[in-house]
């Protein structure tokens, strides 16, 4: 099975400022990885996909890089609609399809 | 719009069963595999079982396997997990969702609570 290790656990980041949440996979996914944006009582909203490729409606101040191991997801200029957790999630290799252990993007 | 609704949540005694749906709608059900997916209270996202379009390919996490049955039903458009035996731990919020390599659409989910 596939681990998927998100870091930080908790980024404190002011309105406006630039967030970089990292997630790192135990063995390559090459570009099958996801990333997930969860607010509290809601279901997980797909936000990336192909590593890099940003989902329908989607806006562009989100955006995904990396390949094989190492990803990173970059929110440019955080809103207040963006503070919530985010999740990354490999399907390269499954079952099962693993998700990270999230990254909560709180107000500073 | 693709719309994908969860029910059958409730509270259950540890060792006793329940099964869930999820109805689909606003594409083409039977041409999707299918997924669910579990939340505990305040944790994060596990995967919980996998089902392909004609139900030939199925998949559990190891968590659940050989006490949760996945299956759906394309004529009714309409996706289940049967959960017997269950534990404290498989408390959690259920949702479905549609698998097209990532998950781009989700149910809003149902509460499964598992106390005596």
């Amino acid at each position: 099975e596939i681990v998927m290790t998100q870091s930080p656990a908790t980024l404190s980041v002011s309105p406006g400022e630039r967030a970089t949440l990292s997630c790192r996979a135990s063995q390559s996914v090459s570009s099958n990885l996801a990333w997930y944006q969860q607010k509290p009582g809601q279901a997980p909203r797909l936000l990336i996909f192909g590593a890099s490729t940003r989902a329908t409606d989607i806006p562009a101040r989100f955006s995904g890089s990396g390949s094989g191991t190492e990803f990173t997801l970059t929110i440019s200029s955080l809103q207040s609609e963006d503070f919530a957790v985010y999740y990354c999630q490999q399907y390269n290799n499954w079952p099962p399809k693993t998700f990270g252990q999230g990254t909560k993007v709180e107000i500073k | 719009e693709v719309q994908l609704v969860e029910s059958g949540g409730g509270l259950v005694q540890p060792g006793g069963s329940l099964r869930l749906s999820c109805a689909a709608s606003g594409f083409t059900f039977s041409s999707y595999s299918m997924n669910w997916v579990r939340q505990a209270p305040g944790k994060g996202l596990e995967w919980v079982s996998y089902i392909s379009t004609s139900s030939s390919t199925i998949y559990y996490a190891d968590s659940v396997k050989g006490r949760f049955t996945i299956s759906r039903d394309n004529a009714k458009n309409s996706l289940h997990l049967q959960m017997n035996s269950l534990r404290d731990e498989d408390t959690a919020v259920y949702f479905c969702a549609r698998d097209g390599g990532s998950f781009a659409y989700w149910g809003q989910g149902t509460l499964v609570t598992v106390s005596s």
